[in-house]
C-alpha cells in the first residue's frame, strides 16, 4: 500500500496570508489526524477527522481549521498567518474505529514544512 | 490530564553501547503505549507498541515493556548503531483516541 502523502512538502508564506495543506491517507484508512511540530512545543495535536466529521480537536485558535472529503483525503487551512505558525505540519492516518475495532496505530506522512516570513 | 514525560536529550552514545530512553506516563484507564522514531527530514515512523500491562513491544532490536505499576514504557536496545541516530518519541492514546506525545529525545550515535 502507498503511504500517507502530504502536499506540498515546503511552503513559504508571509504574515497575514492563508495556506491550505493537503493529506492523502493510506487507502482504506478513514481517520486522519493533524499535528504541528515545533522545536519549542514539540508535537501538538491539532484535530482528527473520521468519515468527514471532526472527532477530536486540540487547543489551537480558530484560525486553524480542517475538513475531510468522502475519499478520506483531508485538508488543513490556516488563515491570517503569524510568524509563530512556522512549523512542520504532520498528517497521520489510521484505520482505528473504537466501535468497529481495527488498530490505533497512526501512520505519518513526511510533513509539510511551513515558513512564515 | 493525560501526559507523557521522557528524558531530555540529546543522548550521545558510542556505537555498540546499551541504550535506555526513559518514558513515564500519566493516564486514566489503560492507554496503548507507543514509541515513534523520526529520522532527519522525515515524518514519524512507528517503532513499537504495547496495548496492555506487561506487554513487550519489540522491533529492529528495540524493546519496551508496558509497566503499569511504575507507569513506565522505557525504550532499550542492547547495541546501538550509527543508523539509530534520530529523535525518539514516546506516546499514548487517551480515551478520546487522541495521541499524546512526549517532547522527544534526540539520540546521537558516534562511530
Amino acid at each position: 500500500k502507498a503511504g500517507v502523502t502530504q502536499t506540498p512538502r515546503y511552503l513559504i508564506k508571509t504574515r497575514g496570508q492563508q495556506v491550505t495543506l493537503s493529506c492523502s491517507p493510506i487507502s482504506g484508512h478513514r481517520s486522519v489526524s493533524w499535528y504541528q511540530q515545533t522545536p519549542g512545543q514539540g508535537l501538538q495535536f491539532l484535530f482528527e477527522y473520521f468519515s468527514e466529521t471532526q472527532r477530536n480537536k486540540g487547543n489551537f485558535p480558530g484560525r486553524f481549521s480542517g475538513r475531510q472529503f468522502s475519499n478520506s483525503r483531508s485538508e488543513m487551512n490556516v488563515s491570517t498567518l503569524e510568524l509563530g505558525d512556522s512549523a512542520l505540519y504532520l498528517c497521520a492516518s489510521s484505520d482505528y474505529n473504537r466501535l468497529a475495532g481495527g488498530t490505533d496505530t497512526q501512520y505519518f506522512g513526511p510533513g509539510t514544512r511551513l515558513t512564515v516570513l | 490530564g493525560n501526559s507523557v514525560t521522557q528524558m531530555e536529550g540529546p543522548v550521545t552514545l558510542s556505537e555498540e553501547a546499551f541504550l535506555t530512553i526513559n518514558c513515564t506516563y500519566t493516564a486514566t484507564g489503560y492507554p496503548s503505549l507507543f514509541w515513534y522514531v523520526q529520522y532527519p527530514g522525515e515524518g514519524l515512523q512507528l517503532l513499537l507498541k504495547a496495548t496492555k500491562a506487561d506487554d513487550k513491544g519489540s522491533n529492529k532490536g528495540f524493546e519496551a515493556t508496558y509497566r503499569k505499576e511504575t507507569t513506565s514504557f522505557h525504550l532499550e536496545k542492547g547495541s546501538v548503531q550509527v543508523s539509530d541516530s534520530a529523535v525518539y518519541f514516546c506516546a499514548l492514546t487517551d480515551r478520546d483516541d487522541k495521541i499524546i506525545f512526549g517532547k522527544g529525545t534526540r539520540l546521537h550515535i558516534l562511530p
